[in-house]
């Protein structure tokens, strides 16, 4: 059974500072794996994906994630955080197969400080 | 309208009303979902539709009824609810193979 591990519930940075958000998977194949952000009251947004090729991927405001197949982990980071990256951060596995179920983590809250 | 829209973004019911929640996805996608999250728990797949034909159900009590009339709507129809179904219930859609899941913002349901 595939699965996701956040083990960071709650992290605070300061505003400029560097960010790692960690997440670990459990999957019996090739994953593809996401990053998602959600806002208070919103829902869930596409940051990042990996499916294959290149391990470093690059996303939307910033953020990029790499790919460790023997780490069996798929970390966020951002350089510099803006306060506007205040947010729940979803990490989550999938098949290859298209239309099945993603496995979301349980979520980072992320808190910025001035 | 764009993306994903869930409509009423907001309610409270009682647990002998029924009510429905409703989902739209303007992307073309072929796939639906709906997911709950509760506070402090991971988010919960509840089904999927293909093709307007549901692929899974994940044991999800007989209370809540989908209903996927086409591929751009989905219904998740509410009775005899319990306060511990209070949660935001999102819908997603997907297409093809890469699996990415659009998410619409959610409703956030409280039961009395």
């Amino acid at each position: 059974a595939q699965s996701v591990t956040q083990p960071d519930i709650h992290i605070t940075v300061s505003e400029g500072a560097s960010l790692e958000l960690r997440c670990n998977y459990s999957y019996g194949a090739t994953p593809y794996l996401f990053w998602y952000v959600q806002s208070p009251g919103q829902g869930l947004q596409l940051l990042l994906k990996y499916f294959s090729g290149d391990t470093l991927v690059q996303g939307i405001k910033g953020f990029e994630a790499e790919f460790k197949r023997s780490q069996s982990s798929f970390n966020l980071r951002k350089p510099s955080v803006h306060w506007s990256d205040a947010a729940e951060y979803f990490c989550a596995v999938g098949s290859l197969r298209g239309n099945e179920k993603l496995t979301f983590g349980t979520g980072t809250r992320l808190t910025i400080i001035p | 309208e764009t993306g994903v829209t869930q409509t009423p973004r907001h309610l409270v019911m009682g647990m002998t009303n029924k009510k429905s929640l409703k989902c739209e996805q303007h992307l073309g996608h072929n796939a639906m979902y709906w997911y709950k999250q509760s506070a402090k728990k991971p988010l919960e797949l509840m089904f999927v539709y293909n093709f307007k034909e549901q692929t899974e159900n994940n044991s999800v009590p007989s209370r809540f009824s989908p209903e996927c009339p086409n591929s751009s709507h989905l219904f998740l129809h509410l009775h005899t609810l319990q306060p511990e179904d209070s949660a935001l219930y999102l819908c997603a859609s997907s297409q093809g193979t890469d699996n990415e899941q659009f998410f619409g913002p959610g409703t956030r349901l409280t039961v009395l």
